[in-house]
Parts: C-alpha cells; sequence; structure tokens
C-alpha cells in the first residue's frame, strides 16, 4: 500500500513532441506529490508538486494532472527538448509536513533532436 | 541558491569496515533524511530526523546504521559493519518548516563496498 507505481521505465520521444509519465498510488493518505527530475551523477532535483486539492497544475512547459478518483497523476512536458533527457521521479508523501517521500521506479526520458 | 552538500562524492571501502557519509543540509532548514539508490533503481527512503532525534525510519535502517547531527550544521550517516549490499548512492535531504516545502536534496554520495 505505500508503493508508487511508474510508468514506462523508459521513453524516447522526438524534439518538440510531448513526454507523458504516469504514476498510480494506493494509500489515499498521501497528500503531497512532487516530480524529481535527475540527470547523471547529480540528485533528485524538484520539478512540479501538486496536492490533490486540484486536478492539474502548470509551469512553463511541464504539467502535472491529477485524478483523485482513479488515484493517479502524470507529468506532461509540452515541447520536449534535448536538455530534458533526464530521469523523472513522481513520489508522495502523506501527512503533515517532515513524512518521507516514497518514490516511483523512474523513467529515463531520451528526447531526439 | 543554497545547496545540500556532501562529502565525499566516492568512497571506497572494505566489506566489515565502518563508513561515515556527511552532509551539509541547508541553513534554516529543520528536516533531515537520508535516502539511498541501488544503481538502476529508485530512490528509497532510510531516515528521517527532526529536532535532534530520528522521527521515523525504514526496514532498511537496521542496527547497523546510525545517524547524528553533531555540531548543528553536519548531518552524518554510520553504517558500522558494512556489506556488500550497501553499495549504492546515499542521497542527503532537507526540509524546511512550513506546508508545501520540498526537500531539497545533495547530489550524494557513490558507497562502493569491496
Amino acid at each position: 500500500q505505500q508503493q508508487v507505481k511508474q510508468s514506462p521505465q523508459s521513453l524516447i520521444v522526438q524534439k518538440g513532441g510531448i513526454s507523458i509519465i504516469n504514476c498510480a498510488y494506493e494509500n489515499t493518505a498521501f497528500d503531497y506529490f512532487p516530480w524529481y527530475q535527475q540527470f547523471p551523477g547529480k540528485g533528485p532535483a524538484l520539478l512540479i508538486a501538486i496536492r490533490p486539492d486540484v486536478s492539474e497544475k502548470k509551469e512553463g512547459r511541464f504539467t502535472i494532472s491529477f485524478n483523485k478518483s482513479a488515484k493517479q497523476f502524470s507529468l506532461h512536458i509540452m515541447d520536449s527538448q534535448p536538455g530534458d533527457s533526464a530521469t523523472y521521479f513522481c513520489a508522495a508523501q502523506k501527512g503533515v509536513a517532515g513524512n518521507m517521500l516514497t518514490f516511483g521506479g523512474g523513467t529515463r526520458l531520451m528526447v531526439k533532436p | 541558491e543554497p545547496e545540500v552538500t556532501q562529502t565525499p562524492s566516492h568512497q571506497v571501502t572494505q566489506m566489515g569496515q565502518e563508513v561515515i557519509l556527511r552532509c551539509v543540509p541547508i541553513s534554516n532548514h529543520l528536516y533531515f533524511y537520508w535516502y539511498r539508490q541501488i544503481l538502476g533503481q529508485k530512490v528509497e527512503f532510510l531516515v528521517s530526523f527532526y529536532n535532534n532525534e530520528i522521527s521515523e525510519k525504514s526496514e532498511i535502517f537496521d542496527d547497523q546504521f546510525s545517524v547524528e547531527r553533531p555540531d548543528g550544521s553536519n548531518f552524518t550517516l554510520k553504517i558500522r559493519s558494512t556489506k556488500l549490499e550497501d553499495s549504492a548512492m546515499y542521497f542527503c535531504a532537507s526540509l524546511a518548516q512550513g506546508n508545501n516545502q520540498p526537500q531539497h536534496f545533495g547530489d550524494g554520495t557513490r558507497l562502493s563496498i569491496l
């Protein structure tokens, strides 16, 4: 019940295309859902995050869509660029600030020029 | 922008030896974490630390692991008797007080057990 399932494991997109990564969770106590971007040799860096009281959040080319009833959320990267090539992790956190993050398995994105 | 810094970037240790991984969290942050990432796998929670004590730990964080904040700035992870399966990237993270605050991660220490 603590798991966050992420798909696909890898994704290849042409420059200018849309990258879509999906995550699903079981634990309804989760109430904070961040996405992290990780480049080789670096730590995860927060990209965008959402709480379940909204269905969508957009920051620049990055959008989170959230479906509370289905317990699913997804990251959309519009106009994907080669510089977006990285590993993306969804995560979930429950309860008050300070609790642990539960990460999905990661998606390795490659954007071809 | 303030960063979480971790040292060393790479640690090579013989199996059975003790190792200490060091982290300097962002200065006004109050919550501290260790996570690990085995090569090619997901990031896994180890332990969280708040107000000078462990607030939560995973089943991975057994008796061979300990954490300490010895001087108000450093946050350390000690592995007492390392095993081959401890080989992984270890990430430190810190968090400021308040809702909607993200955890900030360091760039990790690659631990290689021989």
